[in-house]
């Protein structure tokens, strides 16, 4: 298996533009989450799915940011707009069971850098 | 608010040398502990615990948890320049994982 899958690996842009990330979980993986990870905060989670099915957005700082999961092999984070403060790793991981349970797998990140 | 910590921040040891962290936390409906190593890219997975006083052993590294006193240590043997990294603890509590800042360890050759 190819392991967690994310694209773009680096983004730079400019303040006011829209951002997205984009993810590929393992197959036969039903949970999804995606994290940010900045040296003042560290590794916060923003929202996970469950089959597809967003369970807890909690973690999303604003309205800026929006997370969707159209089918179990793709998810996508969208910034709108992006502001210097949103400067930060992005990670997406995915797990077999619930995170109490079971390990999850992190992807590679996509470090995002707002201008 | 749930919370996890870790300590110390940092250290630098020697090749050879033994490291112990340590990570306290304090979330509500904690089902598990688990450990990550993270070097350049993401964190990759080390150990979860769920019983108290049962250590868990891969290879040098080991770790234990202790949930009356709400902690657990991780322990590096032998360490080698490979060694070093940021490691994270995290609690988790049904689907959230709660990480902690992670300790920094640079091992010398």
């Amino acid at each position: 298996d190819a392991g967690v899958i994310q694209s773009p690996r680096h983004e730079v842009t400019e303040m006011g533009q829209e951002v997205t990330l984009r993810c590929k979980p393992i197959s036969g993986h039903d949970y999804l989450f995606w994290y940010r990870q900045t040296m003042m905060r560290g590794l916060e989670l923003l929202i996970y799915f469950n089959n597809n099915v967003p369970i807890d957005d909690s973690g999303m700082p604003e309205d800026r940011f929006s997370a969707k999961m159209p089918n179990a092999s793709f998810s996508t984070l969208k910034i709108q707009p992006s502001e210097p403060r949103d400067s930060a790793v992005y990670f997406c991981a995915s797990s077999f069971k619930t995170a109490q349970d079971n390990e999850q797998f992190f992807g590679p990140g996509t470090r995002l850098t707002v201008l | 608010e749930d919370k996890v910590v870790q300590s110390p921040l940092s250290l630098v040891v020697h090749e050879g040398d033994t490291v112990t962290l340590n990570c306290s936390y304090e979330v509500t409906n904690f089902r598990s502990l688990l450990w990550y190593k993270q070097e350049k890219k993401a964190p990759t997975f080390l150990f979860m615990l769920t019983s108290s006083g049962i250590e868990k052993k891969s290879g040098r590294l080991s770790s234990i948890l202790d949930k009356k006193e709400l902690f657990s240590i991780l322990n590096i043997t032998a360490t080698q320049t490979g060694d070093s990294a940021v490691y994270l603890c995290a609690a988790a509590a049904g689907n959230k994982l709660t990480f902690g800042g992670g300790t920094r360890v640079l091992v010398k050759p």
